[in-house]
This record gives structure tokens, C-alpha cells and sequence, in this order.
């Protein structure tokens, strides 16, 4: 079973703007991760951020944690067609050790 | 430094028979997991592998098995074939676990006709 939970499941943009995705997750947590898939492919890692931090950069991508709501979002600033992917969140936890994936957001930017 | 590698690339099996997929991690790293994704089930996690001892299973049942050997490289198994495994599987490494970023290999497309 799946804990975590993306929105939006696709989300089409121009070149150029702000995207933003948003993963809710059910339990506690120690890290949530964001990674990139690219037409069924291996995942790439974009960032971890780990549960006693709210805000973690990397070039254009801002993820933030909210773990009172228990979710996460990634902003990715100006848009890129190499963005055109699949974005999934990925949760571990303590009490089982597993990494749980959310169903995914697909990106697609339009040029 | 050579990435994940997984192979074979594709494949395509018959219900009833077994398949071993392969895997092998970036040099260094310990710990190797492996995903089922599916269109309809998305990713889930199989099993995790560190210093050849399984450390965790997700929910699948006993067809799907695995193991890690001293150079770190692993193998997953899946007996008795159904339609339902077809799916693209992927193997990630670390060096410590899942509470890590991964490299994730390319992945194995199977297909149970």
C-alpha cells in the first residue's frame, strides 16, 4: 500500500512558469525524498530533506515539509522542456523500515 | 564511477516459469533495493538488501525473493509467473539504506505473455 499521495496526478504548464507539486503522507516520518522519472525509466534523486527541517534548495528546485500537515511540496522555478518527467515523493519510517512512494505528479511543459 | 546496473533490459517470460533479474551497484555502496512499479500500482518497494542480509520485504508474497552477495551485487528471483508481475523493476543502491539518496539502475522491463 502506498502512503504517500501526490497532487496534482498531471499537470501541464508553458515553458517558463513556476510548477508545483505536493505530496501528503499518513505517518510519522524520518525523511521524504523527491525524485525524477523520465519516460519509465531509472529515478533520479532531486532532494531528501529530513523531518526536522522545513525548506531545503537546489538550483531551481524549493521543497518544503510541513509535518503537523504531513505533507511536502516541490516548486521548480522556471520551467524547462528537459522538466518533462514524472515527480514522486518517497517516505521512510522508523517503525517500519521501508520507503513508501506517492502515485506520482506527471510534468509536462509545453515550449 | 559506473552507475547501476541492471540486467537484462527486457524480458519476456510465460506464465508458470521463473525469472532472475540482476543487478549490480554502484562501486562502494552497501545497501541494494529493488521496486515493482506498475500503471496501476505505481512503486513499491520489494526488499532491501545490506551486507547480504534481507532487512526489509514489502507485502509481496513468497514467488518473489532475493539476495545479496559479498561484492554487494544482487539477484531477484520471482517463481511461478503470473500475468499480474509483468512490470518494469528496479534495482536502487546506497551506501547505508533507504533513509539515503539512491541511484536507481534503468531497470528491467518484464513481460509474462
Amino acid at each position: 500500500s502506498q502512503q504517500g499521495e501526490e497532487d496534482p496526478q498531471a499537470l501541464s504548464i508553458q515553458e517558463g512558469e513556476n510548477a508545483t507539486m505536493n505530496c501528503s503522507y499518513k505517518t510519522s516520518i524520518n525523511n521524504l525524498q523527491w525524485y525524477r522519472q523520465n519516460s519509465g525509466r531509472g529515478l533520479v534523486h532531486l532532494i531528501l530533506i529530513r523531518s526536522n527541517e522545513r525548506e531545503k534548495h537546489s538550483g531551481r528546485l524549493r521543497v518544503t515539509l510541513d509535518t503537523s500537515k504531513k505533507s511536502s511540496s516541490l516548486l521548480i522555478t522556471a520551467s524547462r522542456a528537459a522538466d518533462t518527467a514524472s515527480y514522486f515523493c518517497a517516505t521512510d519510517r522508523d517503525s517500519n523500515y521501508q520507503l513508501i512512494w506517492g502515485a506520482g505528479t506527471k510534468l509536462i511543459i509545453k515550449p | 564511477k559506473a552507475g547501476v546496473t541492471q540486467t537484462p533490459r527486457y524480458l519476456i517470460k510465460t506464465r508458470g516459469q521463473q525469472v532472475t533479474l540482476s543487478c549490480s551497484p554502484i562501486s562502494g555502496h552497501r545497501s541494494v533495493s529493488w521496486y515493482q512499479q506498475t500503471p496501476g500500482q505505481g512503486l513499491q518497494f520489494l526488499f532491501e538488501y545490506f551486507s547480504e542480509t534481507q532487512r526489509n520485504k514489502g507485502n509481496f508474497p513468497g514467488r518473489f525473493s532475493g539476495r545479496q552477495f559479498s561484492n554487494s551485487r544482487s539477484e531477484m528471483n520471482v517463481s511461478t509467473l503470473e500475468l499480474g508481475d509483468s512490470a518494469l523493476y528496479l534495482c536502487a543502491s546506497s551506501l547505508g539504506g533507504l533513509n539515503e539518496k539512491l541511484f536507481f539502475g534503468s531497470g528491467t522491463q518484464l513481460s509474462v505473455l
